[in-house]
């Protein structure tokens, strides 16, 4: 069936850097937009932005640009998201989740999440 | 723009229940509304796209609609039963952002 597989969770110290994998099964992997988004402890959804996986275009939400970069290796159907810097604030899982269909905006499957813990 | 869901909401196993979403800026059915159940420890899963649509495997006790005289979407679930028990989060988007309403609690009780 088609599912997300991410990598386990991380603890880093602050400005040091992170890069979590998703990795896709069960479809073509360039036929379907990637998101990434962000839920700190307690918090909600936020949308941290997409990669066209056919084109590796990224495009990062506002205040998500900078520290945050996202790619893919197609060859292997991962995406990736890596953090630099990472600051105490970034403490949150991390979930990748694909685009249901091609051109649209609902997003099915989604990743079982990574957490990031950045402490000294 | 941003979508605006109340914190908490409860009922009781066998009611129903209602969660609006309002958007803040545009119109609530220019673009679709999405809304995602996300359990305690776990992924969010979606429950209803397109406004209106149920993904196959959903029960039909999820529904949802759009009213446009209050630029608000709402999901509304009947028969309600203590696995509905979750955080439900709806989302929509413009041309250049995707946006996630704050999320609302449900308990049943």
């Amino acid at each position: 069936q088609e599912q997300l597989v991410q990598s386990g969770s991380e603890l880093k110290k602050p400005g040091a850097s992170v890069k979590i994998s998703c990795k896709a099964s069960g479809y073509i992997f360039t036929t379907r937009a990637m998101i990434w988004v962000r839920q700190a402890p307690g918090q909600g959804l936020e949308w941290m932005g997409w990669i066209n996986t056919n084109s590796g275009k990224p495009t990062y939400a506002q205040g998500f640009t900078g520290r945050f970069v996202f790619s893919l290796d197609t060859s292997v159907s991962t995406a990736f998201l890596e953090i630099n810097s990472l600051q105490t604030e970034d403490t949150a899982i991390y979930y990748c989740a694909r685009a249901a269909a091609p051109k649209t905006n609902w997003f099915d499957p989604w990743g079982q999440g990574t957490l990031v813990t950045v402490s000294s | 723009f941003m979508l605006t869901q109340p914190h908490s909401v409860s009922e009781s196993p066998g009611k129903t229940v209602s969660i609006s979403c309002t958007r803040s800026s545009g119109f609530i059915d220019s673009k679709y509304v999405q809304w995602y159940q996300q359990r305690p420890g776990s992924a969010p899963t979606i429950v209803i796209y397109d406004d209106i649509q149920r993904p196959s495997g959903v029960p039909a006790r999820f529904s949802g609609s759009i009213d446009s005289s209050s630029n608000s979407a709402s999901l509304t679930i009947s028969g309600l039963k203590t696995e509905d028990e979750a955080v439900y989060y709806c989302q929509s988007y413009d041309a250049t952002t995707l946006v996630f309403g704050g999320g609302t609690k449900l308990t049943v009780l």
